[in-house]
This record gives C-alpha cells, sequence and structure tokens, in this order.
C-alpha cells in the first residue's frame, strides 16, 4: 500500500538526549513536511523540504534538524536545545511542490522524562 | 506564527443538525484547504478550494472562500455521529507577486462532537 510511514509511534527520552523520528513515503512525491502538535492545539511547521538535499525552517525549527538525503525519506532530530519537546509529531507529503493536498502518517508521540 | 484562525473552538451538536466552522488567515495565498483529525490520529484532507473559486461542493461538505474578507467556512450537513473529530483549516501561502513558499500553515481547528 502506498503510504507515510512514522516510526516509533510512541518514543519516551530523557532530558538532554537527541531523538531522531522516522518518516518514509512511497508515493514518489516530491514535498515533505513535519508538524509539532501541542495538546488541544493546531499544527505548527517545524521543517519542509520540497526537493531532495534542499529543505526550508518552518515557524517553529529552533531546537530541530532535519536532512533530506533520499526522495522518499525525511527524518527529524529533536535536539537537547528544544526546550519543551513532549509533544505528537506529524510527517507529511503532497505532489505538488507549491499546491496540493497533505497526505499524513499517523504521528509520533515524543515524551521527555 | 499561526496563519488560520478557526471559530469556534468546539461545537457541539445533534445528529442531523448542520455544522458550520469558520477560518480565517493574514496572508495572500493560492488555495484553501480543509483537514479533519480523529482523536490522537495523522489529518485526512477533505476539500481544497483555489483562491479564484468562491465555493466547492464535495458530498455533505460545502467549503466558501471569500479572499476579501480573508476568510473560509466549512459547511458539514446532516451530521453525524461519525463526524465527531477536530477540524482545521490551512493555507498556501504566496508572496506578493503570487509565487507561492511550499509552505502550509494550519489554524488552531474547531472540535466538532456530533450527539447520536
Amino acid at each position: 500500500d502506498g503510504g507515510i510511514t512514522q516510526s516509533p509511534k510512541y518514543l519516551f527520552r530523557k532530558e538532554g538526549q537527541n531523538v531522531t523520528l522516522s518518516c518514509e513515503q512511497n508515493l514518489n512525491h516530491d514535498a515533505m513536511y513535519w508538524y509539532r502538535q501541542d495538546p488541544g492545539q493546531g499544527l505548527r511547521l517545524i521543517y519542509y523540504s520540497q526537493i531532495v538535499n534542499d529543505f526550508q525552517k518552518g515557524d517553529i525549527a529552533e531546537g530541530y534538524s532535519v536532512s533530506r538525503e533520499k526522495k522518499e525519506s525525511f527524518p527529524l532530530t529533536v535536539t537537547s536545545a528544544q526546550k519543551n519537546p513532549t509533544a505528537f509529531y506529524l510527517c507529511a507529503s503532497r505532489t505538488g511542490r507549491f499546491t496540493g493536498e497533505l497526505f499524513f502518517g499517523e504521528g509520533s508521540r515524543l515524551t521527555v522524562l | 506564527s499561526q496563519q488560520g484562525e478557526e471559530d469556534p473552538q468546539a461545537l457541539s451538536i445533534q445528529e442531523g443538525e448542520n455544522a458550520t466552522m469558520n477560518c480565517s488567515y493574514k496572508t495572500s495565498i493560492n488555495n484553501l484547504q480543509w483537514y479533519r483529525q480523529n482523536s490522537g490520529r495523522g489529518l485526512v484532507h477533505l476539500i481544497l478550494i483555489r483562491s479564484n473559486e468562491r465555493e466547492k461542493h464535495s458530498g455533505r461538505l460545502r467549503v466558501t472562500l471569500d479572499t476579501s474578507k480573508k476568510s473560509s467556512s466549512l459547511l458539514i450537513t446532516a451530521s453525524r455521529a461519525a463526524d465527531t473529530a477536530s477540524y482545521f483549516c490551512a493555507t498556501d501561502e504566496v508572496d506578493a507577486g503570487g509565487t507561492s513558499y511550499g509552505k502550509l500553515t494550519f489554524g488552531q481547528g474547531t472540535i466538532l462532537t456530533v450527539h447520536p
């Protein structure tokens, strides 16, 4: 089946540790996105990428890093510099770089202990 | 910054009633989209309306867009208990020349509860 796979679904981390969230898509989409969602809140854009080896900061990029070495993969690293990393993280992709609907993964819930 | 602001934040109705949610945004856009999210899940795309369109229908969904007021509304007719979810609007921003950034930003969402 075509789609977006995020892993792990649940992740616990100690303060001061970096953690990497995986996002893989087999839809042959050019553009990929990472969003953060806090309880009862909307989605805030962390990073997005419209083409391999290129990405742009979103509205809340501080404390996060990404790479886009392959078209199908867009991993997100939550670094120790992120002051409040506990949240629900959503990855999405779309065919068009500048338009079109987003297809979402099922999310990764990160809890910092 | 959040581009879209949904109104109301929460809406509770009975099955069979219509539900209307509103979204306002701040910048120029080339399209506006509506998504649905069941609790703890990823979002699902519902409908996209382009900046040169005023109204669009899809099944029980009706979306309007007023670019002069920078606002949109989503109407769900004859609601069902299964429509219970959070609904978000999202906008594709463009610069002053109409060029898209490829940046899709979301509003805070409306939580819809439909009682059987």
